[in-house]
Parts: structure tokens; sequence; C-alpha cells
């Protein structure tokens, strides 16, 4: 157990729909990053967040937004989805200062568009 | 834009055989290079190597870096079923300390069979 958390899960949604993905740190870190694993891909970094404030942006689309809230956890959202946009979302954080780039994954929340 | 690629993309041995897993990449500031291990859902850290020709060991894993020819390699001897996963390698490339900028390969996967 890495000691981050994610829900839901599991979601099944249907296309043009919006869902918001949750994601909660391990205790004491601050910065948390949305990663997106499709089928065949390798993790695709989306958006990185340190103690409230958007660190770093990777290849996220303008349908997908993301926050950090005072208590630290994450949310991503994403909206008028897509067939394309079904995969699995990583969630990680880490310790923040020490430049070592481990990072602690949460166990994905798996987004099924229909 | 930092680059990763894993070979071989999947590989199937028998217990007890010997493997060796490939990393290359392009990255502009290069700070170290990470492997994960990834089995049902969440990647686990492995090891990260920051200096060349330094082996970094765990058990029966083991990984080298050359950074004037820019790859890795991650050994796995004696393999046993529960070696059975996606490796993933990852750069960071972050320009600050403290941004963990990590750039994912697309993973080998290994299939240890009894």
């Amino acid at each position: 157990d890495s000691g981050v958390t994610q829900t839901p899960k599991h979601l099944i949604t249907a296309t043009g729909q919006r869902v918001t993905l949750r994601c909660s740190p391990r205790s004491g870190d601050l910065s948390v990053y949305w990663y997106q694993q499709s089928l065949d891909q390798g993790l695709q970094f989306l958006i990185q967040y340190y103690n409230g404030e958007e660190r770093a942006k990777g290849n996220i689309l303008e349908r997908f937004s993301a926050q950090q809230f005072p208590d630290l956890h994450s949310e991503l959202n994403l909206s008028s989805l897509e067939l394309g946009d079904s995969a699995l979302y990583f969630c990680a954080s880490s310790v923040e200062g020490t430049g070592t780039g481990e990072l602690f994954f949460g166990e994905g929340s798996r987004l099924t568009v229909l | 834009e930092d680059k990763v690629v894993q070979s071989p993309l999947s590989l199937v041995v028998h217990e007890g055989d010997t493997v060796t897993l490939n990393c290359s990449y392009e990255v502009t500031n290069f700070r170290s290079l990470l492997w994960y291990k990834q089995e049902k859902k969440a990647p686990t850290f492995l090891f990260m190597l920051t200096s060349s020709g330094i082996e970094k060991k765990s058990g029966r894993l083991s990984s080298i870096l050359d950074k004037k020819e820019l790859f890795s390699i991650l050994n796995i001897t004696a393999t046993q079923t529960g070696d059975s996963a996606i490796y993933l390698c990852a750069v960071d490339g972050g320009a600050n300390f403290g941004n963990e900028k990590l750039t994912f390969g697309t993973g080998t996967r290994l299939t240890i069979i009894p």
C-alpha cells in the first residue's frame, strides 16, 4: 500500500459526459501528479500540483482540468468524454524537495467511455 | 521533448532464466533514471540511478546507467513467477530541484513460465 488513495476505482460512462477523479496523497506529500495510461501506452504525464499551485503541465487536453485543494487532495476533471479517453488514470505523490524522483502511485481509476 | 524507449516490448522466459531489459533515453536536463515494476495496478519503485557506471542492486535485481551512451539496463537473475510484470523505465528531466518531471517508456512486459 503506497498510501495514495484514488477514487473511484472503476468508472463507466458515456461519450459527452463529465467525470471527476479524486486523489489523496500520502501524508506529508505536497506534490500530486496525474498520469494517463492507455492500452499499450506508457504512462503519459498530465499535470503536477505542488501545495495547491500548478507546477508542471504535460500532454493534458483542454477538456481536462485539475486542481489541488488546501487539504492537498486533488481532483482531475474530464469533460466532453470521448471513446479515446478510456484509460487508467493514476495519481502519484512525492516527497517534495528531495529531488529523488521517486513517486508513490495510487491504484488508479479505470475509466471506460462507451 | 524528452523521450524514453524500452526494449524488448515483451519477453517470455522460463523460471530460473536471467533477463536483461533495456532503456534508452533522450532528455534535455537529465537528473536521474528510474525503474518501476507494475504488476496489476500501481507501479512500484525499484531503483533510481544518477551516476554512470555505478550498479544498483536489490536481491536478484540490478541496474546500471551509461550516461554517455544514454541507456540503462535492468537485470533479473534466477527469475521467479513473481517477477512477471511490466517494467517501466522513466527519466527525470526536471529542471528545478523538487520538480520531478518523469517521462516514462511504454514498458517491457515480462512473463515468467513455471
